[in-house]
């Protein structure tokens, strides 16, 4: 079956530590995006990718880096200098960047601070 | 630039009752509108969505919603809830550009959680 997979399900991170998040498309895709989300603040981009080797900005990527560097795979890695990182984590990814573009969306990591 | 405001963070009805979920955009476009749910510790899952054409569009799992230019208003409702409809459900609007392209991008709203009473 084609989906998004995100992984791991649940990850903890030690204070100064770098951690990398997992998200694997076989949809043939072309755009994947990552979300952060809070409860109450809905979801909040993060970075996102509309073709391999290229990736943008979203509203809070700051402590935040990625790589797309495959079609299918768009990693996520949470840097020390983000300073609240406890947040459930979204991927998607959707055909492409023009018309009506449907996101899909993977199961999520849940990352908390040890 | 686009918007979504969800009115009510929590809505609760009893099972059979309607299910009434508000939305409003800002768009300076016509714009694309979505609904998704999620469930708990889940992604979420696209319900329905609006781009042009009929204003009444139906979804998955019984739920529809209208797009209201004049309102600006692009409401979720369902006739009757059933226990399984729990969950916290977003509605989001694509970002388009002022000459109507997109750049795939989602605003969503901070979402509303259902809550179905027995």
């Amino acid at each position: 079956d084609g989906g998004i997979t995100q992984s791991p399900k649940y990850l903890f991170r030690k204070e100064g530590q770098n951690v990398t998040l997992s998200c694997e498309q076989n949809l043939n895709h072309d755009a994947m995006y990552w979300y952060r989300q809070d409860p109450g603040q809905g979801l909040r981009l993060i970075y996102y990718s509309q073709i391999v080797n290229d990736f943008q900005k979203g509203d809070i990527a700051e402590g935040y880096s990625v790589s797309r560097e495959k079609k299918e795979s768009f990693p996520l890695t949470v840097t020390s200098a983000q300073k609240n990182p406890t947040a459930f984590y979204l991927c998607a990814s959707s055909m492409g960047q023009t018309g009506v573009t449907i996101q899909y969306f993977g199961a999520g990591t849940r990352l908390s601070v040890l | 630039a686009q918007s979504v405001t969800q009115l009510g963070s929590h809505v609760s009805v009893s099972e059979g009752a309607l299910v009434l979920l508000r939305c409003n955009y800002s768009s300076s476009v016509p714009p694309y509108l979505f609904w998704y749910v999620q469930y708990p510790n889940q992604g979420l899952q696209l319900l329905l969505k609006y781009t042009t054409g009929a204003t009444l569009v139906k979804g998955i799992n019984g739920f529809e919603a209208e797009f209201k230019k004049s309102e600006t208003s692009f409401h979720l409702t369902k006739p009757s809830a059933h226990m399984s409809d729990a969950a916290e459900y977003f509605c989001a609007v694509s970002d388009l550009m002022n000459y109507g392209g997109s750049q795939g991008n989602l605003i969503f709203g901070k979402g509303t959680k259902l809550s179905v009473k027995p």
